[in-house]
């Protein structure tokens, strides 16, 4: 069984700050590795993508992988209360089905 | 507007009801899927389609029956469902389900309640 772990949350952060969202994954043979967002009651959309060992930046968002340690993390930085939001991490496992994490709920005080 | 379009948004049925969800995909993919998303849970995969035909059947209830006529549409047939089917079903396309960059974009999604 392929498993995504996330830590659910809720993690609260101040508006400004550096928020930080963590995932694990057991499949070692995962190749992509992608964050989606989603809103209550809307559908996951996809914010990043990542494929090798490092980090990769689009705007406010940087994603983290480090294959050896089957570990990816998201850091949106200068956080805003429209990034409150559910994040779920999903991984392309090597049967090139797409797990997803339960989620990690973030709220952004302004 | 994410290019991924379910009908109905929402859908109340009763156990013996017999309904379906529609989703239709304008960005020229090739692979559709099935996802349902509970509360406090994974989303988690259902049905699989690449190029028309069915790659994956992720151990769903013979009550959830999908088709898929073109790589544009694809259906997803309701029959005596239960309460505890109650749920956000999602729809989602890509390019190709066996392409390692493989990126899955999703409709809206249909909630769905069972009384």
């Amino acid at each position: 069984q392929k498993e995504v772990e996330q830590n659910s949350g809720p993690l609260s952060v101040p508006e400004g700050a550096i928020a930080s969202l963590n995932c694990t994954y057991s499949d070692r043979v995962s190749q992509s590795f992608f964050w989606y967002r989603q809103y209550s009651g809307k559908s996951p959309e996809l914010i990043m993508s990542i494929y090798s060992n490092g980090d990769k930046e689009d705007g406010r968002f940087t994603a983290q992988l480090n294959k050896a340690s089957q570990y990816v993390s998201l850091l949106i930085r200068d956080s805003q209360p429209s990034d409150s939001a559910t994040y779920l991490c999903a991984v392309l496992g090597s049967n090139y089905k797409l797990t997803f994490g339960k989620g990690t709920l973030l709220t952004v005080n302004p | 507007e994410t290019g991924v379009t379910q009908t109905p948004r929402h859908l109340v049925m009763g156990m013996t009801n017999k309904k379906s969800l529609k989703c239709e995909q304008h960005l020229g993919h090739n692979a559709m899927y099935w996802y349902k998303q509970s509360a406090k849970k994974p989303l988690e995969l259902m049905f699989v389609y690449n190029f028309k035909e069915q790659t994956e059947n992720n151990s769903v209830p013979s009550r959830f029956s999908p088709e898929c006529p073109n790589s544009s549409h694809l259906f997803l047939h309701l029959h005596t469902l239960q309460p505890e089917d109650s749920a956000l079903y999602l729809c989602a396309s890509s390019q190709d389900s066996t392409d390692s960059g493989n990126t899955i974009y999703f409709g809206e999604g249909s909630w769905l309640t069972v009384v």
